[in-house]
């Protein structure tokens, strides 16, 4: 069964510390899809990123930055020099391709970043 | 602008009413979506159309009722408005690639709803 599991509820750091949010997945396809969605306070879900499962190789984008390793089935995700508007609920999800194109969704975790 | 459109924003009833909320996207997309998030945040998916064709249909009570007038709008109507129907409704939109599902998914603003 899909299964999307963060771990970490809630995280507070201080601003320019580094941040890495948790996820753990669990799926028996060999094709899958793998996200992280941003929602800030106003309460838009903004998408981040979308991994597919051959593709294991590390992404960064800016300040963020991915690492998706399928022998522990993690898709963890950092912030590097964290801000204040990187304040938010961020969720970690999972597609597969076999089935219908739903989206599991984590239950996300909500960060505070301190100034 | 090309996006995700829903409305109303938000949406405050009564127990046992009638409701709509409307869903349109001019990305051209091929499917569309319905989430439904509680307050505790959680994200689950109720229902998807795939060009004005039912794809998905989560374990939601019969009360939820999509229409698809269109393959660019994706409604939905809710019969006997409860409390626990309180919770922030978001649409979501999917291109078709080559005829391959793509799997990235474009959300709307959300409609918050709630139900006194």
């Amino acid at each position: 069964a899909q299964k999307v599991t963060q771990a970490q509820t809630e995280i507070s750091v201080v601003e320019k510390e580094d941040v890495t949010l948790d996820c753990v997945y669990e799926t028996r396809d060999t094709t899958y899809y793998l996200f992280w969605y941003k929602q800030p306070p106003s309460g838009e879900l903004v998408f981040l990123i979308r991994r597919n499962s051959f593709d294991e190789q590390n992404e960064i984008s800016g300040r963020y930055s991915w690492n998706f390793q399928k022998s522990t089935s993690s898709f963890n995700f950092t912030i590097t020099a964290s801000q204040v508007v990187d304040s938010a609920v961020y969720f970690c999800a999972l597609s597969e391709e076999v089935r219908d194109d739903k989206i599991i969704f984590g239950k996300g975790t909500r960060l505070h970043i301190l100034p | 602008d090309t996006a995700v459109s829903q409305t109303p924003k938000y949406l405050v009833t009564q127990m046992g009413n009638d409701k709509s909320i409307k869903c349109e996207q001019n990305l051209g997309h091929d499917t569309m979506y319905w989430y439904k998030q509680d307050s505790k945040k959680f994200l689950k998916i109720m229902f998807s159309y795939n060009n004005k064709e039912l794809i998905i249909n989560e374990t939601v009570p019969n009360r939820f009722s999509p229409k698809s007038p269109d393959k660019a709008h994706l409604n939905l109507h809710i019969n006997s408005l409860e409390l626990g129907d309180s919770a922030v409704y978001f649409c979501a939109s999917s291109p078709l690639v080559s005829g391959r599902r793509t799997n990235e998914q474009f959300f709307g603003p959300g409609t918050r709803l709630t139900v006194l």
